[in-house]
């Protein structure tokens, strides 16, 4: 059965770039029309899309963040990823890799386990 | 403040049925047939039991049920038992450039 392992520093420093890589095993990331996403959670608040990639490369983002997010794909890697610069305080969250069934299928249908990031000094 | 309004916690006893409402705008959940519902047990990952207003997923019990009208969605949970507390986060598309939007999360306590 397919699944995703995030992983990454648990520590950033604030106006640095966090970086977190989502690997797929059990499966290809280009099988089917799966649409790869980011969401987080700072702790004790909800949840919060970030964007989404098709193993092609095309991406959809948050636009409230969109001036510093940028989501990758990997296919000889079998792997996606997130790249968040400036961070600051507020960006510190537990960060979850997913899935989407397909493009117009706007829901979440397999998570990772969740990265815990902090920003501070 | 979170794009879909959530109440913060509902409560009900063991047998009896309960209904978590998420208000949206026209540009989200009114417009679009793309709601879905989210379990979170503490410390774990969210994971969907109602998509596209309706819908369950394969290995989700029948006791949730989810429904809209206007630009409110609600999902109801029928016969509840001890293992659905947990905290219940609604989604829905949005308009672009939104494209996704969350409700602040409601925590269900099993009386």
């Amino acid at each position: 059965q397919l699944q995703l392992q995030g992983s990454g520093p648990g520590l950033v420093k604030p106006s640095e770039t966090l970086s977190l890589t989502c690997a797929v095993s059990s499966g290809s990331i280009s099988d089917s029309d799966y649409w790869w996403g980011w969401i987080r959670q700072p702790p004790g608040k909800w949840l919060e899309w970030i964007g989404s990639i098709y193993h092609s490369g095309a991406t959809y983002y948050n636009s409230s963040l969109k001036s510093r997010v940028a989501i990758s794909v990997d296919t000889s890697k079998n792997s996606f990823s997130l790249r968040l610069s400036s961070v600051t305080a507020a960006d510190t969250a537990v960060y979850y890799c997913a899935r989407q069934p397909s493009y117009g299928k706007w829901y979440f249908n397999l998570w990772g386990r969740g990265a815990l990031v902090t920003v501070s000094s | 403040q979170s794009a879909l309004a959530q109440p913060a916690s509902v409560s009900g006893s063991p047998g009896q049925s309960i209904t978590i409402s998420c208000t949206g705008t026209y540009s989200d959940v009114e417009k679009h047939n793309l709601v879905s519902w989210y379990r979170q047990y503490p410390g774990k990952a969210p994971e969907v039991i109602i998509f596209e207003v309706n819908k369950g997923p394969s290995g989700i019990s029948n006791r949730f049920s989810g429904s809209k009208s206007g630009n409110t969605a609600s999902l109801t949970i029928f016969g509840l038992q001890a293992e659905d507390e947990a905290d219940y986060y609604c989604c829905s598309y949005a308009d672009t450039p939104t494209h996704v939007v969350f409700g602040g999360g409601t925590k269900l306590t099993v009386l």
